[in-house]
């Protein structure tokens, strides 16, 4: 299971971090990712995290600006979001999976993030 | 990047119906390829990956195939269930890539 929490709304040039709780899976072995999908609009990957934390990846458009970290103690992923721009308003999923082979096999109902003055 | 298309972008369809949307990659993914159904207000559910490869529990009714390039889902007889929009996705190479999606409605 995968719970997002802290959406809400931020202005531009904002910042923002959301945590995703895991549990009923071995969280610590697992690539994890964060998925965005804008309101009435499609999805977008965002970023993804290797097991130990050693690896992380970013779409263009959220490179600089966010950061993708893990607590493997704590069973959670965060995603950090600085610079906000209104174009970053979406629903963001927390999902297992996106690493080299790594399907997106489990997602979170999401978190909303609102940017807007 | 790797964009994503998918056709048709809507399908009208009843049940029972056999339904079949179309994926293709602007480069060849080989088989890196997943299928996902979303509901309205709901997360996207996995139902393929590796092109071919049906995710436990989905029901035996969904299907597909392909390589590199082109790819398609099937749906051999339509559900009330099943009525979704469906997205493929590309995880060969970074940044990974959906397609715009085909909703499937009544």
């Amino acid at each position: 299971q995968l719970v997002e929490s802290g959406g809400g709304l931020v202005q531009p040039g904002g910042s923002l971090t959301i945590p995703c709780a895991a549990s009923g899976f071995k969280f610590r072995t697992s690539w994890m990712s964060w998925v965005r999908q804008a309101p009435g609009e499609g999805l977008e990957w965002v970023a993804n995290i290797n097991p130990d934390g050693s690896e992380k990846n970013y779409v263009d458009s959220v490179r600089g600006r966010f950061t993708i970290s893990r607590d493997n103690a704590e069973n959670s992923l965060f995603l950090q979001m600085n610079s906000l721009k209104a174009e970053d308003t979406a629903v963001y999923h927390c999902v297992r999976g996106g690493g080299s082979a790594s399907v997106f096999d489990s997602w979170g109902q999401g978190t909303l993030v609102t940017v807007s003055s | 990047d790797i964009p994503m298309t998918q056709s048709p972008s809507t399908l009208s369809a009843s049940v029972g119906d056999r339904v079949t949307i179309t994926c293709r990659a602007s480069q060849s993914i080989n088989t890196w390829l997943a299928w996902f159904q979303q509901k309205p207000g709901e997360a996207p559910k996995l139902l393929i990956y590796e092109a071919s490869n049906l995710q436990s529990g989905v029901p035996s009714r969904f299907s597909a195939s392909g390589s590199g390039t082109e790819f398609t889902l099937t749906i051999t007889s339509l559900q009330p269930d099943d009525f979704a929009t469906f997205y493929c996705q590309q995880y060969y190479t970074y940044p990974f890539t959906f397609g715009p999606g085909t909703k499937v409605d009544v």
